[in-house]
């Protein structure tokens, strides 16, 4: 089974910082890749699909890039209500694993 | 709007089995996939498995192979989730989630809380 592996574990980033994360894939998934984000005590909600395409009412500051094995998640401005746990998804085929996810807070 | 509606919290005794629901509404049942996806306390995001609610084709993680079973109630627009031989490892949060045409989840319920203690 393909592996997802995300970095950092946490990150701590000041108000308007540009947060970057990355995840990679054991193998290459082409861009079958999702980001979500999961704010303290709530639903995951999805940011990002097909790698770089923003869910629609997602902010702007949120981007993602990459192909193959290598994917990467930035924030361009980060904002208090940004503090939450990131996670990446593949799902090209099952299982549709999720990286080990990236919690995010303010410095 | 697409609301998933879970069931309740559930507290039951290890080896036991428990059976969580997830009601769909806002759209059409059978054109979307239902995937499971749990959370222990503390830790990630773990899929379970999905079930094509058109035809009733499951597909289940190798981590739970034998022990999950997924099915739909087409008539009610609800999926079901039922783990067995249930483990003190297993207390975590369920939640259901709508799987797009390729797969990834645009909507999720609200979690499950299922407790193991003796």
């Amino acid at each position: 089974d393909i592996q997802m592996t995300q970095s950092p574990s946490s990150l701590s980033a000041s108000v308007g910082d540009r947060v970057t994360i990355t995840c990679r894939a054991s193998q290459g998934i082409t861009s079958y890749l999702a980001w979500y984000q999961q704010k303290p005590g709530k639903v995951p909600e999805l940011l990002i699909y097909a790698a770089s395409t923003l869910q629609s009412g997602v902010p702007s500051r949120f981007s993602g890039s990459g192909s193959g094995t290598d994917f990467t998640l930035t924030i361009s401005s980060l904002q208090p209500e940004d503090v939450a746990t990131y996670y990446c998804q593949k799902y090209n085929n099952a299982p549709l694993t999720f990286g080990g996810g990236t919690k995010v807070e303010i410095k | 709007q697409v609301h998933l509606v879970q069931s309740g919290a559930e507290v039951q005794k290890p080896g036991a089995s428990v059976k969580v629901s997830c009601k769909a509404s806002g759209y059409i049942f059978t054109y979307y996939t239902l995937h499971w996806v749990r959370q222990a306390p503390g830790q990630g995001l773990e899929w379970m498995g999905w079930i094509n609610t058109d035809d009733g084709n499951t597909k289940y993680s190798q981590q739970f192979q034998g022990r999950v079973t997924i099915t739909r109630d087409t008539s009610a627009s609800t999926a079901y989730m039922e783990l067995s031989t249930l483990r003190s490892d297993d207390t975590a949060v369920y939640f259901c989630a709508r799987g797009t045409v390729t797969y990834y989840f645009d909507y999720w319920g609200q979690g499950t809380l299922v407790t193991v203690s003796s």
